[in-house]
């Protein structure tokens, strides 16, 4: 079975700071994503990644940035948290092929903060 | 450009009744279309997708969803309804390739016993 992990379930942070969701699969997939889910708004894309060190903005990138340095690893950074950030995150991956695969979710992180 | 609209941000059912899910899309090219299950405080899991071939698709729970080009529909039933599939659905399209998927809202499913 494909396995998402997200490093965190819940975390609480202060405006300014600066916050690490770490996002981490075990299915040698290329692709990795990050969206966030508020109600009423469902899942806003904000970062996804084809492969090591590549990355593209999707729909909603501002006031985050990402990192993928290792294949299995996808990282979400929110360089100054604000209020406005607080959300459900949500980090999914597939596999790279000429179809559209299916994406396999981790269990969110949602981020309060204050 | 590709997009979902689900109608119904709520739909309540009684427990046995038909559940009825409804998602519209509009794509410029062939779509992939999936509905996924999100479980309180869970991840969103696949319930189902169409990517070619046969127009009805059977997913898990009992889950089926009809593929109608012609209605640009891929509407979510389930013959009768169960407490545990309380939860939110999520209707998504993409295309072919590596192009990320667009979700729909969401519809939260309420079941009353």
């Amino acid at each position: 079975d494909v396995k998402v992990t997200q490093s965190s379930r819940y975390l609480v942070k202060r405006t300014g700071e600066k916050v690490f969701l770490e996002c981490v699969q075990d299915m040698d997939h290329e692709n990795m994503f990050w969206y966030r889910q508020d109600p009423g708004l469902g899942l806003r894309l904000i970062y996804f990644s084809y492969d090591v060190k590549m990355k593209e903005k999707g729909d909603i990138p501002e006031g985050y940035s990402v990192s993928r340095e290792k294949k299995e690893r996808f990282s979400l950074i929110l360089e100054s948290a604000s209020t406005n950030q607080t959300s459900m995150y949500l980090c999914a991956s597939s596999p790279r092929t000429s179809k559209q695969e299916t994406q396999y979710f981790g269990p969110g992180t949602r981020l309060l903060v204050l | 450009a590709q997009s979902v609209t689900q109608l119904g941000s709520h739909v309540s059912v009684s427990e046995g009744a038909l559940v009825l899910l409804r998602c519209n899309y509009s794509s410029s090219v062939p779509p992939y279309l999936f509905w996924y299950v999100q479980y309180p405080n869970q991840g969103l899991q696949l319930l189902l997708k169409y990517t070619t071939g046969a127009t009805l698709v059977k997913g898990i729970n009992g889950f089926e969803a009809e593929f109608k080009k012609s209605e640009t529909s891929f509407h979510l039933t389930k013959p009768s309804a169960h407490m545990s599939d309380a939860a939110e659905y999520f209707c998504a399209v993409g295309g072919a390739g590596n192009t990320p998927l667009v979700f729909g809202k969401g519809t939260r499913l309420s079941v009353i016993a």
